[in-house]
C-alpha cells in the first residue's frame, strides 16, 4: 500500500520568515496530495491541495509543489504568523481507490513572534 | 453551510465494553471516512462509505465497524474495547464519490478506554 513520508517532525522558525514541509509518497499511482493543518482540539483543516496533473499551486501565502518522478511533494508558508503555529499533515490517495487518504507523521511548527 | 459534526465529543468507556460514534456529513456530500488518530500511530484510515456501501477498508481488527444511512448520516462501532483503541476518532466529508476530492473533517470524537 501507500507510503507517505514527512519532514521534519518539528520546525521552528522566526515571525515573517518562511517554512517548507517535505513529504514523499511510494506509489505513483497516487494522484492527490491534500495539506491539512490541525490545531489544538480541532479536526484537520484542509489549506491546500495539489494534483498530479499540476506541478504547483498558490494561495496568498501557501504554496505547494508537487514532483512525481521523484514522488515528492512539498508545503511552502511565506511571511510566517504566530496563527500558523499548529500541526500540519500532508497526505498522498489514489483516485480510483475512492476517498481514502494515507497521512504523513505530521510536522509541529511553531512560529516565534 | 454547517460543517461535518460528530457526536459525542468526548466518551469514556472500559475495557470489554463497546462504543457508537456519529457522524452527520456536511449537506450534499455523500461519501463518509472515518479515521483514528493516535500520537504513536498518526492519522490512520478506519473505511470509507457511499451510498450506504462500505467502499474502503483499513487494517483494522474487525471489531470496528461502521455503517452509513439513506441521510449520508454515519456510525461506526468499536466493540469488545481494548486500551489501545483510546484515540481521536475523525470523521471526514466529500461531496462526490470519485476520488480526488476534497475530505473535510469533523472535531472528533475524543475516546477514553480505562
Amino acid at each position: 500500500g501507500e507510503n507517505v513520508e514527512q519532514h521534519p517532525s518539528t520546525l521552528s522558525v522566526q515571525e515573517g520568515d518562511s517554512a517548507v514541509i517535505k513529504c514523499t509518497y511510494s506509489d505513483s499511482a497516487s494522484n492527490y496530495f491534500p495539506w491539512y493543518k490541525q490545531e489544538l482540539g480541532k479536526g484537520p483543516q484542509l489549506i491546500i491541495d495539489i494534483r498530479s496533473n499540476v506541478g504547483e499551486k498558490k494561495d496568498q501565502r501557501i504554496a505547494v509543489t508537487l514532483n512525481k518522478t521523484a514522488k515528492h511533494f512539498s508545503l511552502h508558508i511565506t511571511e510566517t504568523q504566530p496563527e500558523d503555529s499548529a500541526v500540519y499533515f500532508c497526505a498522498a490517495s489514489m483516485g480510483n481507490a475512492g476517498n481514502m487518504l494515507t497521512f504523513g507523521g505530521g510536522t509541529r511548527l511553531m512560529v516565534k513572534p | 453551510k454547517a460543517g461535518v459534526t460528530q457526536t459525542p465529543r468526548y466518551l469514556i468507556k472500559t475495557r470489554g465494553q463497546q462504543v457508537t460514534l456519529s457522524c452527520s456529513p456536511i449537506s450534499g456530500h455523500r461519501s463518509v471516512s472515518w479515521y483514528q488518530q493516535t500520537p504513536g500511530q498518526g492519522l490512520q484510515f478506519l473505511f470509507e462509505y457511499f451510498s450506504e456501501t462500505q467502499r474502503n477498508k483499513g487494517n483494522f481488527p474487525g471489531r470496528f465497524s461502521g455503517r452509513q444511512f439513506s441521510n449520508s448520516r454515519s456510525e461506526m462501532n468499536v466493540s469488545t474495547l481494548e486500551l489501545g483503541d483510546s484515540a481521536l476518532y475523525l470523521c471526514a466529508s466529500s461531496l462526490a464519490g470519485q476520488g480526488s476530492n476534497e475530505q473535510f473533517f469533523g472535531p472528533g470524537t475524543r475516546l477514553t478506554v480505562l
